[in-house]
């Protein structure tokens, strides 16, 4: 089976800039989950959704951080604007239901300037 | 946060067995122990879980003591490509993996 696609791999930007990454999960796998991983550290969720419902937002900074999952399949990952923090791999998982081992893209690296 | 520990680094040498261990002494009776390990450049590969039996796939075995305060992942024939850092986690909330730092694995030839 098809694994977790995400892209792009890689994506520079200055900061202050906007940027959207973009996930498409496991077929059929209802659960889906946006990571953060700084260099160094294990990653952190930010969101999970079931379907196109959200689960868990609590870790995501809403003030510029949003995501959508709109007919509950693919997603995207925005940053408005952007901060040199931010910069990470920011990784995608899914599930076939919340209490499924979950599987992991490659992510997508991002650097900001 | 964090439900578990494990030593920050190891090393094994190539074709012998890895035994990674990791401590879960809160762990309630309900709450499984996954394992999960990160080659560097990629994402988080799913390994192996396990409730209180001991189980085994085509990648490892896990062993879990009769109290479940501890696990022992055993990757019976290390190779090159097994060189990663390895992540014993215990869900919480709606599968929510919190992975700390977890333990690097080095495989010598």
């Amino acid at each position: 089976e098809a694994g977790v696609a995400q892209s792009p791999r890689y994506k520079i930007i200055e900061k202050r800039q906007s940027v959207a990454f973009w996930c498409n999960p496991i077929s059929g796998h209802a659960t889906l989950y946006w990571y953060q991983q700084i260099l160094g550290q294990g990653p952190k969720l930010l969101i999970q959704f079931q379907n196109n419902g959200v689960v868990d937002d609590s870790q995501l900074p809403k003030d510029r951080f949003s995501a959508e999952r709109l007919k509950g399949v693919d997603s995207t990952l925005k940053i408005q604007p952007a901060k040199l923090e931010d910069s990470a791999v920011y990784l995608c998982a899914s599930s076939l239901t919340p209490n499924q081992p979950q599987h992991f893209g490659d992510g997508t690296r991002l650097s900001i300037l | 946060d964090a439900k578990t520990t494990q030593p920050t680094s190891m090393d094994c040498a190539e074709g012998r067995a890895a035994n990674l261990p990791c401590n879960h002494s809160t762990i309630s009776g309900n709450e499984y122990v996954y394992w999960y390990r990160q080659i560097h450049s990629q994402g988080p590969q799913y390994i192996i879980h396990g409730l209180k039996n001991n189980e085994t796939n085509e990648m490892a075995s896990l062993i879990i003591t009769e109290d479940r305060k501890s696990s022992t992942l055993i990757l019976p024939h290390a190779t090159l490509r097994d060189t990663a850092v390895y992540y014993c986690i215990v869900p919480t909330g709606a599968n929510n993996l919190f992975f700390g730092t977890g333990t690097r694995l080095t495989v010598i030839p």
